[in-house]
């Protein structure tokens, strides 16, 4: 049972590159969120999804996609990365009601 | 506008003592409040949490206390070990609308041996 699994865990991208940071869980999870996590500011809510096929945009969505087409896999696309987005990214999971989220351990991104 | 504060933003207890930290929310929509423990380089793990219909909930050395008429709830670490050195988050779920987290500021403890 691995949990929530991100890919890569480290990457540098030159300004406007883009890329997409994975995530699966294996948990069979209706909810999956993206959050990024910056020095000071805590965690913030990227985009989220209440299962396959539904997202939603979180406290900062500008800059990022997200699809999900599986219950299993929830991408976080980077369109035209900026020096802004250099952040740790995490995804997790929830099965609803009285639950947390899992985390998974997170993507070092750098932007140049 | 942020829904859950906390405090305080670091901590510094001598091992043995009592680490607290404090959460205050706004949203009475919220209904389940988890903590989260985060290593450095890692991500955030669930410690504990609690439903709002409750107002302690103790496992091992730690105990969330929950004030729903005040809108208020905190960790207590009891015993604290260098080993608990860590950021300790608190967050709030709304069950009903889209099961967002929303997090609080994040207090970095550190537990003196």
């Amino acid at each position: 049972n691995a949990g929530v699994t991100q890919t890569p865990k480290f990457q540098v991208l030159k300004t406007g590159q883009s890329m997409t940071l994975q995530c699966a869980q294996d948990m069979n999870h209706e909810y999956m969120s993206w959050y990024r996590q910056d020095p000071g500011m805590g965690l913030r809510l990227i985009h989220y999804s209440v299962g396959a096929g539904i997202t939603d945009q979180g406290e900062v969505p500008n800059g990022y996609n997200v699809s999900r087409s599986t219950t299993e896999d929830f991408p976080l696309r980077l369109l035209s990365a900026a020096p802004s987005q250099t952040s740790v990214y995490f995804c997790a999971s929830r099965q609803g009601g009285y639950y947390g989220y899992t985390f998974g351990s997170g993507t070092r991104l750098t932007v140049v | 506008q942020q829904q859950v504060k906390q405090s305080p933003q670091s901590l510094i207890v001598q091992k043995g003592g009592i680490s607290i930290i404090n959460c205050a929310y706004e949203n009475t929509a919220f209904d389940y409040f988890p903590w989260y423990q985060q290593f450095p380089g890692k991500g955030p793990a669930l410690l504990i949490a609690i439903r709002p219909d409750v107002s302690e909930k103790k496992e091992g050395r730690f105990t969330i206390s929950f004030n729903k008429s005040a809108k208020q709830f905190s960790l207590h670490i009891m015993d604290s070990q260098p080993g608990d050195s860590a950021t300790y988050f608190c967050a709030a779920i709304r069950n009903n609308a889209g099961n967002m987290l929303t997090f609080g500021g994040g207090t970095r403890l550190m537990v003196k041996p």
